[in-house]
Formats: C-alpha cells, sequence, structure tokens
C-alpha cells in the first residue's frame, strides 16, 4: 500500500478565489491521478499527472481551470481555480504503485 | 464512461456471506477487474483484483466467469463495518490503467 497525505484536509472558500491542494506520498510513484466527488455522487477522474510532462486531462476538465503540478515522484499539487459553489467537492489524489491508492481527500466548501 | 453494471443497492445480513455481482460485458484482454469500496467520508479502499482467475485474500474473493463477462465480489463472514459502497471497475494493469468509477453497489449490512 501507500501512506498518503493531503492537505489541507478540509477548507471554506469564497467565490472567485482559488485553492492548491498537495499531495505527499511515502514512496516513489510513476502517475498520480486526481479526482473530485460530489455531493452523493461517485468519483470522476480529473487529470492524471506524470512526472516531468504536463498532465492529461479527462472531458470535462480543463488546465485553466484545474492545473496541476508533478514536481517529483512523491508530490502533486491540484489547483481549483476562480472557484464557484459547483466546486464544492471532495478531491482526492491517487498515486499508483500496481494499483492505485486513495488518500482522505480535501474537502472543499465555495461559498 | 464506466463499463461495468452493479445493482444500486443490496443488504445482507451480519455473518452471512456478501455476494456482490458486477457486469463487463465489454471488457479487453488485457483489462482486470479491480473491486474497491468507499466507506462513508473515507477514500476508496483497494479490496482485490484478478485477470481471469478466482482470487481470494484476506478481505474478499473475487470469482470470475469464464468469458470474462462478469464476476462476483464475495464477502464471506460480513460485518456491519463491511457497509460501504463497493466499485467494480475494469482497467489495464500498472501502466497508468486509470480507473474509471461508476455508481458502484451499497451495501447495507444489518445485525
Amino acid at each position: 500500500s501507500a501512506v498518503i497525505s493531503q492537505k489541507p484536509s478540509r477548507d471554506i472558500c469564497q467565490r472567485g478565489t482559488s485553492l492548491t491542494i498537495q499531495c505527499q506520498v511515502d514512496s516513489q510513484v510513476t502517475m498520480m491521478f486526481w479526482y473530485r466527488q460530489q455531493p452523493g455522487q461517485s468519483l470522476t477522474l480529473i487529470a492524471t499527472a506524470n512526472q516531468g510532462s504536463e498532465a492529461t486531462y479527462e472531458s470535462g476538465f480543463v488546465i485553466d481551470k484545474f492545473p496541476i503540478s508533478r514536481p517529483n515522484l512523491t508530490f502533486s499539487t491540484l489547483t481549483v481555480s476562480n472557484m464557484s459553489p459547483e466546486d464544492s467537492s471532495i478531491y482526492l489524489c491517487s498515486p499508483e504503485r500496481g494499483k492505485q491508492f486513495f488518500g482522505p481527500g480535501t474537502r472543499l466548501t465555495v461559498l | 464512461d464506466a463499463k461495468t453494471t452493479q445493482p444500486t443497492s443490496m443488504d445482507c445480513a451480519e455473518g452471512r456471506a456478501a455476494n456482490l455481482p458486477c457486469n463487463h460485458s465489454t471488457i479487453s484482454g488485457n483489462e482486470y477487474v479491480y473491486w474497491y469500496r468507499q466507506i462513508h467520508s473515507q477514500g476508496p479502499q483497494y479490496i482485490i483484483h484478478g485477470l481471469k482467475n478466482n482470487e481470494t485474500n484476506e478481505m474478499a474473493s473475487l470469482i470470475i466467469t469464464e468469458d470474462r463477462k462478469s464476476s462476483t465480489l464475495i464477502l464471506p463472514h460480513a460485518t456491519l463495518r463491511d457497509t460501504a459502497v463497493y466499485y467494480c471497475i475494469v482497467a489495464i494493469y500498472n501502466q497508468g490503467g486509470k480507473l474509471i468509477f461508476g455508481q458502484g453497489t451499497e451495501l447495507s449490512v444489518k445485525p
């Protein structure tokens, strides 16, 4: 398995602001996935991040709204930009080491 | 879109076996069947995965039909702590095979 920590664990933000979520893994992983889980819904994949290359975004998600950094093999960030109440969700990073593991996520509320 | 079909919800009596079905009729030859579960307010937890042979670990057993078009996750002695949403997912293993989540099965284990 993998030990995954995300910061912040939760936040309440104002409309129009941005929040950067950090994901730290206890060992090196090649691929990192970012998901969103809206209230009462299943998980939706936002993007896949490899170290040293630009992230690959799923349909419906764009880099301007969800920029991702992957500076090394143990760390990644997801920024939720220009937030609106519709962005209120749990955001989860998921490193892959053979199989994907999930951290506890970041619970974001946008007012 | 998710490539699997699962019942929306199931009940199981505590101490009895829970059998969770999943249909994946369009599975490709290089795709594995993964099972994850999500207990309320937590990130998804990996349970088990398999390609074509039946698999068993300390948590569960996975039975895959010979044609690989369906599978069943078996929790041999369900406890109240097994109450969760169970996700069946097909994906390529260990090569960036991203997990696309469907709606899952909400399993309620009752005393």
